[in-house]
């Protein structure tokens, strides 16, 4: 079964209204990392926030990670037509095996003009 | 970060064909990784390519179906042979970036016919 899962599955705002997006896990991780896929190509990682830490901001984006629950989110401010895309959380586990990432099912985000 | 070219972009394939995948690195790299993303869902990583050894693959994966090559530190190739319809996915490869992040290629877009 899938590590992550993200929710809402598919989300349509407004150019300029916050994007929220969520992510559950089920195992203890390394860290988890938040990527972007337009229209089906390839993936741009966004930001890793590790398992000690439970923010990290990056320019537009805000991360937060609450171990206790398991769980993530990904905030995206004052957004654009251009945020358009997939939005995928990714696990990793650790214990050595870095790059070895568990993909959610991703979210699907369109921001309306 | 990493410069990653894989090609063919997309391809219309006829069942029972094989379908051979590139991708070339702007830079050595120990690892390389081959995902499938298939239609609406996640990425399943198929195996990873060490140069020099063969390629580790995942549960449900196996060299006969997925043949890949890694004949130096720029480059490799995935092979999906005797294709079905249900091998119908995106295919993409990915690199390991310093900090645990991955770098994808742009990916290719298979459907099987």
């Amino acid at each position: 079964s899938q590590q992550g899962e993200e929710d809402p599955q598919a989300l349509s705002i407004q150019e300029g209204e916050n994007a929220t997006m969520n992510c559950s896990y089920k195992t203890s991780i390394n860290n988890l990392q938040w990527y972007r896929q337009n229209s089906g190509r390839g993936l741009v990682h966004l930001i890793l926030i590790r398992s000690n830490e439970r923010e990290k901001h990056s320019g537009r984006l805000r991360v937060t990670l609450d171990t206790s629950k398991k769980s993530s989110s990904l905030l995206i401010t004052a957004s654009r037509a251009a945020d358009t895309a997939s939005y995928f959380c990714a696990t990793d586990l650790g214990g050595g095996s870095n790059y070895k990432l568990t993909f959610g099912k991703g979210t699907l985000l369109t921001v309306n003009p | 970060s990493a410069v990653i070219s894989q090609k063919p972009s997309r391809d219309i394939c006829q069942r029972g064909t094989s379908l051979t995948i590139q991708c070339q690195v702007d830079s050595q790299v120990t690892m390389m990784f081959w995902y499938r993303q298939q239609p609406g869902q996640s990425l399943t990583l198929i195996a990873t390519a060490n140069q020099g050894s063969e390629a580790t693959y995942e549960s449900g994966f196996v060299i006969d179906k997925f043949p890949i090559s890694r004949p130096n530190l720029t480059f490799s190739t995935l092979t999906v042979s005797n294709m079905s319809p249900e091998d119908s996915s995106i295919y993409l490869c990915s690199v390991g970036g310093g900090r645990e992040k991955l770098f994808f290629g742009s990916g290719t877009q298979l459907s099987v016919l």
